[in-house]
Formats: structure tokens, C-alpha cells, sequence
């Protein structure tokens, strides 16, 4: 059975701070991982993960996938309250295009 | 454009009524997905449609069936609601060229009480 574990599964921090989000995973035949964001309403897209080591960058957040180790981390620098959400991490694996997901990092940004 | 829709945002059931979300893409994907999401525990798989006419058991489908009308449509239907089925859904589609990543519809908040 596929796994995907997320940590921590809550922090609080002020603005200004850098995080390092966790995300480690057990599948079969992985193919991607992906970061989405969810403020109150529906998970938003920031990131699709493939290869080892080459970073993805928008903005303040970055991710970047070790595929030997089975983790990626997904980090903000100079946060802002507006940084607070759930932060999903989740994983395509095997021939269909189902995903599965952690259980999400609850952020909060404290001014 | 409006991606991914739901209706209704809102329903409240009494345990054993039934109802059906309803789910429309207009992006031409050939997958979709319903989810639930209860406090703490992520998103949940209940079914997925990898393609018109075919569907597929999730992680958690009990209480639950779907129907995938045309390609641009997902419903999903609780035949005898019950207060465990309390939970906002969420529906998402999947397509062509970034295969893997997931539109998702701003979600339906479902109270049985």
C-alpha cells in the first residue's frame, strides 16, 4: 500500500521566518510528487517533482525531491501571514493517475 | 474557463436521505476524482474515473457510488447518508500533458446529522 507521511503536522511561526516543510513516501513505481497549498477552499497547485535534486522555485517557496532517500521538502523563506494554509503533499505512482496524499502541514504565520 | 465546478457548496442531510454531488470540468480532462476531507487526515480517495466509462474504487468507497455521465461530468451519490459521510468533498480532473497534476472544484460541505 502506498504511503506518504508529512511533518511536522503542525507549526506555528512569525513572519520573517524560513520552514522547511517534510514530506517522505513508500510507493510502487513512483513517477511524481507533488506540493499543493489549501487556504480555506480547494488545494492549489505549486509544484510537480520528478527528478532528483534539481529544484523548483516560485517566488519564496522552493521544493526539491530526493528520490534515494524517498523525501522532498518543500521550504518558505521570509514568510507572511498570508503563507498560512495546509500544505498537501502527495504522490502519482504506478500506471493509473491516482494520487496519494499526506495528510497535510497546518502552517500558521503569526505578524 | 471555469475549470472544475460542484454544486451544491452546501447540503445538510438527515441520516438516511440520499443525494448526489454533482461534478463538471471543462477542460477536456480524462480523469477525475472524488475526494472527502475530514479534519487531520488529508484528502482520501472515494472513486476515480481514469476515462469516459470506466470507474474505480478509492480508498474509502463504502456508502458511496458514482457515475461517469460524459466526459465532462463526475457525480457522486450517498444512497442512505450517514453521520460518518460528514466531510466536505472535493472533485478533481486530470489530463493531457502535466498528466499527473490535479485541478480540484472548490468543494461541498456535507453535514448528516
Amino acid at each position: 500500500e502506498d504511503k506518504v507521511v508529512q511533518s511536522p503536522l503542525s507549526l506555528v511561526v512569525h513572519e520573517g521566518d524560513t520552514v522547511t516543510l517534510n514530506c517522505s513516501y513508500e510507493v510502487t513505481n513512483f513517477r511524481s510528487l507533488l506540493w499543493y497549498k489549501q487556504e480555506k477552499k480547494a488545494p492549489t497547485f505549486l509544484f510537480m517533482l520528478t527528478s532528483s535534486g534539481i529544484e523548483k522555485k516560485s517566488g519564496r517557496l522552493s521544493s526539491i525531491l530526493d528520490k534515494k532517500e524517498l523525501f522532498s521538502i518543500l521550504n518558505i523563506t521570509a514568510t507572511q501571514t498570508g503563507d498560512s494554509a495546509i500544505y498537501l503533499c502527495a504522490v502519482a505512482s504506478g500506471a493509473n493517475s491516482k494520487l496519494t496524499f499526506g495528510k497535510g502541514i497546518t502552517l500558521s504565520v503569526r505578524p | 474557463n471555469a475549470g472544475v465546478t460542484q454544486t451544491p457548496k452546501f447540503q445538510v442531510l438527515k441520516t438516511g436521505q440520499s443525494m448526489t454531488l454533482q461534478c463538471a470540468q471543462d477542460m477536456n480532462h480524462n480523469s477525475m476524482y472524488w475526494y472527502r476531507q475530514d479534519p487531520g487526515m488529508g484528502l482520501r480517495l472515494i472513486y476515480y474515473s481514469a476515462s469516459e466509462g470506466t470507474t474505480d474504487k478509492g480508498e474509502v468507497p463504502n456508502g458511496y457510488n458514482v457515475s461517469r455521465l460524459n466526459k465532462r461530468e463526475f457525480s457522486l451519490r450517498l444512497e442512505s447518508a450517514a453521520p460518518s459521510q460528514t466531510s466536505v468533498y472535493f472533485c478533481a480532473s486530470s489530463g493531457a500533458g502535466a498528466r499527473d497534476e490535479q485541478y480540484f472544484g472548490p468543494g461541498t460541505r456535507l453535514t448528516v446529522t
